[in-house]
């Protein structure tokens, strides 16, 4: 089973630029989330989706736009890139939300290392 | 404020020597604690669930106990292949998950 996958893996952008990241889950999972991770800190949630069609934004969701058109994927979109976008970005999905309910983990890709110059 | 706090950032052990990796977590309503694993180059790999005090959990050389305040993850007997980041995530009240900053954990053979 591929779990989730994510495109690009790797990805240079210069400032301003845009570019869209993506997340596919074969699964069949509600919850989907976009993460980023940067050294010396946690993973921080930018926006997830509680399911087709929904979105909402996380913790650091300010010059992100993300779209869940179909279940099974999961976009996360760069409008004008900027160097404090450089990081590794991770995509995870669960059963559900309220995972103490569930007992579902959340699953990740591997991730999208993406600088900024 | 909900906090996570995970101690030390990197641990280098022998072989063999057992050892403690430390969650602290300031959270309103805990409603779970997790573990996961992330090896270089790959996404974090879900290894626990703890949901109340005093709970414990098993996986090979790996266990995860839990107190109020602080979560322990022990290693023991390790071997090179257990070389990884371990990740502590807390579930508060609001449903949010909130992630420490990781132990970078490396076995010398």
């Amino acid at each position: 089973n591929a779990g989730v996958t994510q495109t690009p893996k790797f990805r240079v952008l210069k400032t301003g630029q845009s570019m869209t990241l993506l997340c596919a889950q074969d699964m069949n999972h509600e919850y989907m989330y976009w993460y980023r991770q940067d050294p010396g800190m946690g993973l921080r949630l930018i926006h997830y989706s509680v399911g087709e069609g929904t979105t909402a934004k996380g913790e650091v969701p300010d010059g992100y736009n993300v779209s869940r058109l179909k279940k099974q994927n999961f976009l996360l979109g760069l409008e004008s890139a900027a160097p404090s976008q450089t990081s590794v970005y991770f995509c995870a999905s669960s059963y559900s939300r309220a995972e103490v309910h569930s007992n579902q983990p959340q699953h990740f890709g591997d991730g999208t290392r993406l600088s900024i110059l | 404020e909900d906090q996570v706090t995970q101690s030390p950032e990197a641990l280098r052990l022998q072989e063999g020597e057992s050892s403690s990796l430390n969650c602290s977590y300031t959270v309103s309503g805990l409603r779970g604690l997790f573990w996961y694993r992330q090896d270089p180059g790959k996404g974090p790999e879900f290894l626990f669930t703890l949901y109340s005090a005093g709970e414990e959990k098993e996986k090979e050389r790996l266990k995860a106990t839990l107190t109020k305040k602080e979560s322990f993850l022990h290693i023991t007997a390790p071997k090179p292949e257990d070389s990884a980041t371990y990740l502590c995530a807390v579930l508060g009240s609001n449903y949010q998950l909130i992630w420490g900053a990781g132990t970078k954990l490396i076995i010398k053979p």
